[in-house]
This record gives C-alpha cells, sequence and structure tokens, in this order.
C-alpha cells in the first residue's frame, strides 16, 4: 500500500508569515492528493483538490502544488482563524490513505 | 444545503456488534461513492471504507477487513457501517464523507459530524 508522509508533525507561526507543508506519497499518485483542515472538534473540511484546485469557498491565501510523490499546501498570509489540524488524503484508488497530520498554531 | 449525518454511535462491550447510518439529503445520493472515516481520540484521521455508488464495489483498510461491512439503501438516501467483533481499538469518532460523483475520481468533499463509537468493558 501507499503511504503519505506529512511534515512537520507540527508547527508555529505568526500571523501574517507564509506557512508550508508537504506531503510525500511513497509511490506516484499523480495529481489525486487532497488537503484538509480540521479544527478542534469539528469534523475535516476538505481544501483544495486534485493537488492545485481551491474548493469553493476557501480564502485564496490557501495553494497546493506538486504532482507525483511530491505534494505542498502553503498558506499566505496566516490568520488566526487557520490554527486547525491539516491533512493530506491520496484518493484515486483504495485504500485513501490519509498523512499523520501537521498542527498548525500561532505564535 | 448539501448534507450528511450520522447517528447510532454508543458505548459497546469488545466482541459485540454495532451499525451507525449516515443519512444524505440535498443531493442525489445514488449518484455518489460514500465513504466512511474515523479519528480515534486524540489521533488522526483514518480512512475505513467506502462503496461504489450503486453499491457494486466496497473497500477496506486492512485493520477492519473481514469485521466491517459497508452498505447503502440508495432508496432511502442512507448508508451503513456494521461492526463486528469490536475492539477497543476501534475506539474512534466515526465520520461519513461524500465521494466521488459518478465515475469520476474526487475528493472527500461533504462531511458529517460524526458519531462517536466507544468500544469498553
Amino acid at each position: 500500500d501507499i503511504q503519505m508522509t506529512q511534515s512537520p508533525s507540527s508547527l508555529s507561526a505568526s500571523v501574517g508569515d507564509t506557512v508550508t507543508i508537504t506531503c510525500r506519497a511513497s509511490q506516484g499518485i499523480g495529481f489525486y492528493l487532497a488537503w484538509y483542515q480540521q479544527k478542534p472538534g469539528k469534523p475535516p473540511r476538505l481544501l483544495i483538490y486534485a493537488s492545485s484546485y481551491l474548493k469553493s469557498g476557501v480564502p485564496s491565501r490557501f495553494s497546493g502544488s506538486g504532482a507525483g510523490t511530491d505534494f505542498t499546501l502553503t498558506i499566505s498570509s496566516l490568520q488566526p482563524e487557520d490554527v486547525a489540524t491539516y491533512y493530506c488524503q491520496k484518493y484515486a484508488a483504495a485504500p485513501y490513505t490519509f498523512g499523520q497530520g501537521t498542527k498548525l498554531e500561532i505564535k | 444545503q448539501v448534507q450528511v449525518q450520522e447517528s447510532g454511535g454508543d458505548v459497546v462491550q469488545p466482541g459485540r456488534s454495532l451499525t451507525v447510518s449516515c443519512s444524505a439529503s440535498r443531493f442525489p445520493f445514488r449518484n455518489y461513492a460514500m465513504h466512511w472515516v474515523r479519528q480515534a481520540p486524540g489521533k488522526g484521521l483514518q480512512w475505513v471504507a467506502s462503496i461504489l455508488s450503486d453499491g457494486s464495489n466496497e473497500d477496506f483498510a486492512d485493520s477492519v477487513k473481514g469485521r466491517f461491512t459497508i452498505s447503502r439503501d440508495n432508496s432511502k438516501d442512507t448508508l451503513f457501517l456494521q461492526m463486528n467483533d469490536l475492539r477497543v481499538e476501534d475506539t474512534a469518532v466515526y465520520y461519513c464523507a461524500r465521494g466521488s460523483f459518478a465515475g469520476a475520481t474526487e475528493a472527500l468533499d461533504v462531511w458529517g459530524q460524526g458519531t462517536k463509537v466507544t468500544v469498553s468493558s
């Protein structure tokens, strides 16, 4: 099975900063990579699909890139409401594995 | 708006069975694949199972294969997860999520609030 590895597992940044989270697949998955945001006590929310397509309603400060095995989620101009845990997921075929998550905090 | 809502979570003893449900509304349920994803306390997301729109194919995580069954009733816009031989490590919030439309390949774009399953003696 393909494994999904995120880094870092946690990070702390200041309001206004640009942060980057990476996700690596153990084998190529094309562009079939999604990013989710989960706030405490809430269900996950789809942010980005097909590696770089922003879901409707998601702020444009979120962006994604990558293909094959290496993917990136970038948050520009970090806002207090971005505090959450972020997950990547491969979704081309089962098993639809998630990364282990990246917990983002504000300094 | 488009939504899914889980129900049926409970406290059960190890080795027992439980079925949780997911009711869909305001979208053509019969046209979408559906998924179950779980989250153990303080842990990350784990994909559990999925089923195609017409119920013709199911997939399971290795950790639940042979114990869990996924099914759907398209006439009632409802998804089910039957969990047998439950283990303490199955304790989690179980989320229902909408997957791909028809033959497409799409991410999980609609999520429920989750239903809590606790396996404890």
